[in-house]
Parts: structure tokens; sequence; C-alpha cells
């Protein structure tokens, strides 16, 4: 079955940049959307399409995509940006979808 | 406002069957593929299934094809997950997702004697 890799964590000092990695054979087909998940709340899209930023999400995440591997990136790291992230997508026939096993951002 | 919001979680013994339901408003429940996804305790998010705009069709993880059935209602703007054979690996909060941007709160399953 297909899968998406993250790191299990990252860890940054407040105001520096966190980058979240995640790989797929099927990413340069399909987009990666990204999500934030707080302790005991449901996930929050923050990154759609690869590199759109819905409303309402801080400036300081933005997203890009280079072949099998799509990058969230964290400018300016905020304690509230501790939280777990995770990438999604949909296999090469766009049709069964999947999520990375998650990175644990860790603000130092 | 969007809003999904899931009910049906319960308490249920190996073996037993569950039907989850999804409530959508705020948007056109009618336009989006709408899927079903998990998270055991502790552990990650997985996803389960997926249905396409009319129902015409369905996709499952592996793990719950043959025991679970996902459908909908676009007059009643309703997602429902049919869960039967439940095991205790199908403990979960299970939420529905509306294309890739929205989702509810989850309801809780616990597969337990």
């Amino acid at each position: 079955s297909y899968e998406l890799t993250q790191p299990p964590s990252v860890s940054v000092s407040p105001g520096q940049t966190a980058r979240i990695t995640c790989s797929g054979d099927a990413l340069p087909k399909q987009y990666a959307y990204w999500y934030q998940q707080k302790p005991g709340q449901a996930p929050v899209l923050v990154i759609y399409k690869d590199s759109e930023r819905p409303s309402g999400i801080p400036e300081r995440f933005s997203g890009s995509s280079s072949g099998t591997t799509v990058t969230l990136t964290i400018s300016g790291v905020q304690a509230e940006d501790e939280a777990d992230y995770y990438c999604q997508s949909a296999d090469s026939s766009g049709t069964y979808g999947v999520f990375g096993g998650g990175t644990k951002l860790t603000v130092l | 406002e969007v809003q999904l919001v899931e009910s049906g979680g319960g308490l249920v013994q190996p073996g037993g069957s569950l039907r989850l339901s999804c409530a959508a408003s705020g948007f056109t429940f009618s336009s989006y593929w709408m899927s079903w996804v998990r998270q055991a305790p502790g552990k990650g998010l997985e996803w389960v299934a997926n249905i396409k705009q009319d129902g015409s069709e369905k996709y499952y993880v592996d793990s719950v094809k043959g025991r679970f059935t996902i459908s909908r209602d676009n007059a009643k703007n309703s997602l429902y997950l049919q869960m039967n054979s439940l095991r205790a690996e199908d403990t979960a909060v299970y939420y529905c997702e509306a294309g890739f941007d929205y989702w509810g709160q989850g309801t809780l399953v616990t597969v337990s004697s």
C-alpha cells in the first residue's frame, strides 16, 4: 500500500524556521495537504494543494513541492505552533487517501 | 458557517456493529467527495474510506474492506459509516472530512468486552 513518510519530530527555538518534509512516490502527481493538530482537538488545514494557504492561517505557514517531497515551512515559529503536523495526499490513481505518520513540532 | 457533526459512537463488544453519522451544513455537501478518517488513542491519522459526490464510487483502506460501508444521502446532507464485525483495533476517534477542507470534531468508538 502507498505510504507518505514524515520525520517523527522536529525541534526549533522560538523565532526560528521549522521545516517538515513529507515524501511519497505519487506526490509529483497528487496534491498534498497539511494539517495541524493540537491535543484533544480536530485537525486544522494549514496548507492545501501543496502551497496554498487557507484564509485565517498566518502567513508564517507556507508549503512547497519538489519531486517526490513536499515541505511545510513555518517561519518565525511561535510557542502556539507546537503541535502535531500531518500531510495528506492520495495514491497515483487519486482514489485512495493516505496520511503521513505525523511530525511532532516542539518549540524549545 | 461550515459544520460537520459526527454522532453514533460508543462502546461496543468485539464482533458488534455501529453506524456513524455525519451531519453537514454551511457548504454544498453534494459537491464534495466525503471521507472518514480515524485516529486510535495516541496514534496518527488514518484514512478509512471515501465516497464520490453522487455515491457512485467508494474506496476503503484494506483493513476495513468487507466490514465497513460508507454511504451518503445528499438530500439530508449526511454521511454514514456502517461498521460491522468490529475489532479492538477499530477503537478510535472517527472524523468525517469534506474534500480536504473541512473536518468534524469526531466521535469516539471503543471496541471492548
